[in-house]
């Protein structure tokens, strides 16, 4: 079964808007963490951010802020003001201890095309 | 942090012949992992590699086709056997190098295969 699910395949903005990643999550441990990785066309995995289960303040890193809610099992990514340079496949992904051993259960991907 | 180094970068072969891929780390890491990415698709876990016993195979993998060598805690090889061009996607190595899921995992630059 599928334990991340990112709902959007692709996803097409003109610079400058704003747009939101979806990413819902599936678990039954209670001690997990939830990725998000940029891989942009040259195929390198860049890590974005990491977020434990307990933690569900939300962060903001420049144009970058992340909403994390475990009533609804999400960590969306929203890009602000998006630009050209953010056009790559972005990657949601869980880590459990009980299930995975602390490898990466990743989503399928959203990729996201940001026009000038 | 961990630096991570795949040989080769990428390689073209024959169906039925097999490639053997390296990933060395800069430092010694508790867990290394290989994951296979077929083309325009997300990262699959295809084992976790153990030093000192063998590699825990996730289903739908096997040893037979994809046997894993962990000899220390700095080196992985991971091999594709008997190729076929269903073989062709990014493999891709990751390390984690702490205890535990309060560390960032992070991934090799890929080896880009391609069976004809």
């Amino acid at each position: 079964a599928q334990k991340v699910t990112q709902a959007q395949t692709e996803i097409s903005v003109v610079e400058k808007e704003d747009v939101t990643l979806d990413c819902v999550y599936e678990t039954r441990d209670t001690t997990y963490y939830l990725f998000w990785y940029k891989q942009p066309p040259s195929g390198e995995l860049v890590f974005l951010i990491r977020r434990n289960s307990f933690d569900e303040q939300n962060e903001i890193s420049g144009r970058y802020s992340w909403n994390f809610q475990k009533s609804t099992s999400s960590f969306n990514f929203t890009i602000t003001a998006s630009q050209v340079v953010d056009s790559a496949v972005y990657f949601c992904a869980l880590s459990e201890a009980q299930d995975s051993g602390y490898a990466l259960n990743f989503g399928k991907g959203t990729s996201l095309l940001v026009t000038p | 942090s961990a630096v991570i180094s795949q040989k080769p970068s990428r390689d073209i072969c024959q169906r039925g012949t097999s490639l053997t891929i390296q990933c060395q780390v800069d430092s010694q890491v508790t867990m290394m992992f290989w994951y296979r990415q077929q083309p325009g698709q997300s990262l699959t876990l295809i084992a976790t590699a153990n030093q000192g016993s063998e590699a825990t195979y996730e289903s739908g993998f096997v040893i037979d086709k994809f046997p894993i060598s962990r000899p220390n805690l700095t080196f992985s090889t991971l091999t594709v056997s008997n190729m076929s061009p269903e073989d062709s996607s990014i493999y891709l190595c990751s390390v984690l190098p702490g205890q535990g899921l309060n560390n960032e995992q992070f991934f090799g630059p890929g080896t880009r295969l391609t069976v004809l």
